[in-house]
């Protein structure tokens, strides 16, 4: 049974550039989250996809952009980067997107480096 | 608004010692979800409990135990006989129930030491 997997594992990029990072949900689960941690911080909840909809976001702005496909994977997209979205970047994925709020499990994340 | 407080930023012992990590949450929701998860040096964030807001009763699961205090509004972890394993941060969460998403609310983190 696959976990949460996410690509790539780390990534330099300059400032102005644009990015996207990749997730794929863990094996039944229909529900994509990102979220971002800053070293030393605890993880940003950034936005959810359900059924290829953007459900709610967090206070991120409109830079960060995502996108859900129709087999549950999905895409974070950044613009114009600034050294600041230097994180690591979490994918998480759930059953539902909510009621019951069943455990999120976690990817290994995506290093950013802007430079 | 919804807050999660981790207030010990490093925690170092020796190995076989018991260790508490302590977490303080607000929210004005009746009924919400507590979490804890561990995140080792690898990045990945491995989940550990779920607790709803229902059920006050205390949990034990091998070497790990929590205590869940809505009267205080906290949900410490304990770690009994602690091993270099468990040397990781540590996460508490919070996340809202019935509402649009399940989105977690998590607090600064807990950094364990765990010294053979």
């Amino acid at each position: 049974d696959a976990g949460v997997t996410q690509s790539p594992t780390h990534l330099i990029k300059t400032r102005g550039q644009q990015v996207t990072l990749r997730c794929s949900p863990k094996s039944g689960h229909d529900t994509v989250s990102w979220y971002q941690q800053a070293l030393g911080q605890g993880p940003q909840f950034i936005f959810q996809y359900y059924e290829e909809e953007e459900r709610q976001r967090g206070n991120f702005p409109d830079r960060f952009s995502g996108h859900q496909f129709p087999n549950y994977s999905s895409e974070l997209n950044v613009n114009a980067l600034l050294l600041g979205d230097s994180a690591l970047y979490l994918c998480a994925s759930s059953l539902g997107a909510g009621g019951i709020s069943y455990e999120q499990y976690f990817g290994p994340g995506t290093r950013l480096t802007v430079t | 608004a919804q807050k999660v407080t981790q207030v010990q930023t490093e925690i170092s012992v020796v190995e076989k010692e018991d260790v508490t990590l302590d977490c303080v949450y607000e929210t004005r929701d009746t009924t919400y979800y507590l979490f804890w998860y561990k995140q080792p040096p690898s990045g990945e964030l491995v989940f550990l409990i779920r607790r709803n807001s229902f059920d006050e009763q205390n949990e034990i699961s091998g070497r790990y135990s929590w205590n869940f205090q809505k009267s205080t509004s906290s949900f410490n972890f304990t770690i009994t006989a602690s091993q270099v394993v468990d040397s990781a941060v540590y996460f508490c969460a919070l996340s809202d129930y019935g509402g649009a998403t399940n989105k977690l609310i998590f607090g600064t983190g807990t950094l364990l030491a765990v010294q053979p």
